[in-house]
């Protein structure tokens, strides 16, 4: 089955870049994305990215996919604290119904 | 409007009780999920409906029980709790088929058993 794995924990200092990186096992093709959940708050979607691509770029966050690693990751540039919050990847192969998440990554930035 | 909401946000009640969680939809989604968020915030998945048919049903305890009346509809029924139940469960709705669709949350309720 799927199965989805993140470093836990990232610090950063404002105005920094942060790369959040992910690793995931399912071979077929699948959708992967990333989620932002601030505390209390519920999970919003930042982006994603289908399997047959290598980057998506929007605004500050750019998504880097190496297909043979199995390897994603989503890099925020000029890290403000209001990016302080768990991030997580999540997989979704493209003709089944399983949505499986990491562990995420909490993201504290320093001033 | 509201796209995926929950209710109630919190519950707090004691051990051996049974408690139910809804969650509603707008957005004509076909497919419905129960995620539960432990204490370290990871996100496991429980359940998924797929035209009100039972799709995912992961290891959970049967004294977790989700009936889906319709398609906009996802209720999870819990019981005789116990502490150990005690975490945030999101509801989520997608729509499943061969392109992209992201899956919307809504705000978790937060279960407290004591």
């Amino acid at each position: 089955g799927e199965d989805v794995e993140q470093s836990l924990f990232l610090s950063v200092r404002e105005g920094d870049s942060s790369v959040i990186n992910c690793t995931y096992t399912d071979s077929s093709s699948t959708y992967l994305y990333w989620y932002k959940q601030e505390p209390g708050a519920g999970l919003q979607l930042l982006t994603y990215i289908f399997s047959n691509m290598d980057m998506k770029q929007d605004q500050r966050l750019t998504v880097l996919l190496n297909k043979k690693d199995k390897h994603l990751s989503l890099r925020i540039a000029d890290t403000q604290t209001g990016d302080s919050a768990i991030y997580f990847c999540a997989e979704s192969p493209l003709y089944g119904q399983n949505f499986v998440f990491g562990p995420g990554t909490r993201l504290s930035v320093l001033p | 409007d509201t796209a995926v909401s929950q209710t109630p946000k919190y519950l707090v009640t004691q051990m051996g009780n049974d408690k139910s969680i809804k969650c509603e939809q707008n957005l004509g989604h076909d497919t419905m999920y129960w995620y539960k968020q432990d204490s370290k915030k990871f996100l496991k998945i429980m359940f998924s409906y797929n035209n009100k048919e039972l799709i995912i049903n992961e290891t959970v305890p049967n004294r977790f029980s989700p009936k889906s009346p319709d398609k906009a509809h996802l209720n999870l029924h819990i019981n005789s709790l116990e502490l150990g139940d005690s975490a945030v469960y999101f509801c989520a709705s997608r729509t499943s088929g061969h392109k992209n669709t992201e899956a919307f949350f809504g705000q978790g309720t937060r279960l407290t058993v004591v």
